[in-house]
Parts: structure tokens; sequence; C-alpha cells
């Protein structure tokens, strides 16, 4: 089992559409969650980390952790085509004593005008 | 403020060659690490380093060596690449074990 599943795509939405994407991880005891984005031929860039279960909200964009569930999301409201890009689910796993940063596959966002 | 600073950006190898792939940071981090992407497969982590005078394992470790020359540097070095090897190398650092990951600008490898 890997220990960051994501959907790879793509997903398409309307333009001022709200966009969400899914992640799920293996290890129970994760600490630390990052949602990246990363556009074609670019580094990855941080859009929001979150640390405990509950919803963050940083603009147009929400993350939502449910460590029961093993699941964090972003929430991307009001889509842009200049959202659409690859976004990275990351976790801190216990294995490694926190110190791995581990992802998942990256799901592709399309934004149609 | 340079943040995590990659060389080279390209570079084409013959199988069988052996290069090193140099990282940087001036943030004063103490975690480095080395990922490759393939198209598909995410990030991979190679080989971490969480603090200056240790290197750890990651995912895909096979066929790489890694050193960490000091709190800034940490080199990743191909002994005798191979076809499988052609990828995307990103280097990273991050402050601790609460803080998000900062990027280099990656490596664009081929090796034929």
């Amino acid at each position: 089992q890997k220990e960051v599943e994501q959907n790879s795509g793509p997903l398409s939405v309307p333009e001022g559409a709200i966009a969400s994407l899914n992640c799920t991880y293996s290890d129970r005891v994760s600490q630390s969650f990052f949602w990246y984005r990363q556009y074609s031929g670019k580094s990855p860039e941080l859009i929001m980390s979150i640390y405990s279960n509950g919803d963050k909200e940083d603009g147009r964009f929400t993350a939502q952790l449910n460590k029961a569930s093993q699941y964090v999301s972003l929430l991307i409201r009001d889509s842009q085509p200049s959202d659409s890009a690859t976004y990275l689910c990351a976790v801190t796993p216990w294995s490694g004593g926190y110190q791995k940063v581990t992802f998942g596959i990256g799901t592709k966002l399309q934004v149609i005008p | 403020n340079a943040g995590v600073t990659q060389t080279p950006k390209f570079q084409v190898l013959k199988t069988g060659q052996s290069m090193t792939l140099q990282c940087a940071q001036d943030m004063n981090h103490n975690s480095m690490y080395w990922y490759r992407q393939d198209p598909g497969m995410g990030l991979r982590l190679i080989y971490y380093s969480a603090s200056e005078g240790t290197t750890d394992k990651g995912e895909v470790p096979n066929g790489y060596n890694v050193s960490r020359l000091n709190k800034r540097e940490f080199s990743l070095r191909l002994e005798s690449a191979a076809p499988s090897q052609t990828s995307v190398y990103f280097c990273a650092s991050r402050e601790d074990r609460d803080r998000d990951a900062f990027f280099g600008q990656g490596t664009r490898l081929t090796v034929v």
C-alpha cells in the first residue's frame, strides 16, 4: 500500500466552480500534511499546510483534515484557468521519525474557461 | 536570497558514466532531500538527510549515493548511470519536521 494515495485525474471543472481534490494516507500517526501546486516544467510550491483536524482557509483555498479517516482534501473556490496544474498531497509519516516528506502522484486539474 | 539551488539544470549522460548533482540551500535548514519525478509516478524520495552528518534511504535509493557535505550542501551521485535513471531530479530542504519543504528548480537528466 502506498503511503499517500491520490487520483491522478485529470479533474476538469468549469471556470468559477469549486474544485475538490482528495488524498488518503496509510500511516495513522502521520504528523503534518501539505498541498503543493506544480505547473508543467516547474518545481512544486506550497499552497497550504495543515496539522490538526478540521478546516483551514487561505483565500480561495481550504484544506480539510480528518485523521480518523486518514483523509485530507483541498477545495479551490472560484476556480480560474490559472489554477490548472498538478496538485500534490504530501505527509510526514511516523516511519522515519517524521523527517521524511512523502508525496502522492498528484492530481492534474484542468479549469475550463 | 536564492533558496535552494541545484546544478546543473540539464545533463545528458551515456550509460555507465558517473556524475554528481549538486544542491545548496541558504535558509539554514536542517533537513535536505533528493527526489526523482517520472511521468505518472509522482515525486519519489531517493535519500534524505535529517541533519548534518546523517543520511537515510528513501523509497528508491538503488543506484544512488549521497553526501551531506555540510549544513548547506547535499549532493547526489550516480556511479554508473542507467537509462532507468532518466528523470527530473529535485532537491528540497526544510527547517524542521513541522515545516514544509522548499524545492530547487530541478535537474533534467537524460541517460542514453
